[in-house]
């Protein structure tokens, strides 16, 4: 069975960091290129980051890029964001995703920026 | 990064009718199109990949069609539980993009 599980949202206050983590278990991560994916309260969803399944191919949605780092640990089957310089608009829901044919997506963690 | 555009915002259907989603991308994703189901409080479920293939466990009235820029999604027998917010998304360029969703509603 596939499981994605995203770890290490919490409140936090603007300026502010937070790391994501997540964790895949079912298929073969190691292959797979990895995203984050976001989705605000009541709206709908919006891709934040990519690695390919080498790391050697790394892309970031302008919103976030230039605070928000993408990597991964093949041999621990990890994804991590890490996100620094928090603002109140990347408050949402974050989720771990193969966003691909196969369409694997975890529960997500949630991140609110709040002061 | 290419658009992706879903009509209409807002579908409402009676039980046992057939629903229809439109899904449009800004250039040709080729048949790399998914469709995802997402009920509230829940992560996104895929229904269809490779424009019409259904995932493991989908129910057989929910289909698809399209190729390169226009794409369907068919609910041809709406039920109660199909009442959610069906979201399209292209895998065929990086990065991967979604369009804005269409909320099903049961009359």
């Amino acid at each position: 069975e596939v499981q994605l599980l995203e770890s290490g949202g919490d409140l936090v206050q603007p300026g502010r960091s937070l790391r994501l983590s997540c964790v895949a278990s079912g298929f073969t991560f190691h292959d797979s290129a990895m995203h984050w994916v976001r989705q605000a309260p009541g709206k709908g969803l919006e891709w934040v980051s990519g690695i390919s399944w080498r790391g050697d191919v790394i892309d970031y949605a302008d919103s976030v890029k230039g605070r928000f780092t993408i990597s991964r640990d093949n041999a621990k089957s990890s994804l991590f964001l890490q996100m620094n310089s928090l603002r109140p608009e990347d408050t949402a829901l974050y989720y771990c995703a193969k966003p691909d044919r196969d369409g694997y997506w975890g529960l997500g963690t949630l991140v609110t920026v709040s002061s | 990064e290419i658009v992706m555009t879903q009509s209409p915002a807002t579908l409402s259907v009676s039980p046992g009718e057939r629903a229809t989603l439109s899904c449009r991308a800004s250039q040709s994703v080729n048949i790399n199109l998914a469709w995802y189901q997402q009920k509230p409080g829940q992560a996104p479920r895929l229904l269809l990949s490779g424009a019409s293939t259904r995932a493991t466990g989908i129910p057989g009235r929910f289909s698809a069609s399209g190729s390169g820029t226009e794409f369907t999604l068919t609910i041809s027998s709406l039920q109660s539980e199909d009442s959610a917010v069906y979201y399209c998304q292209q895998y065929d360029h990086w990065p991967p993009s979604f369009g804005g969703g269409t909320k099903v509603e049961i009359k």
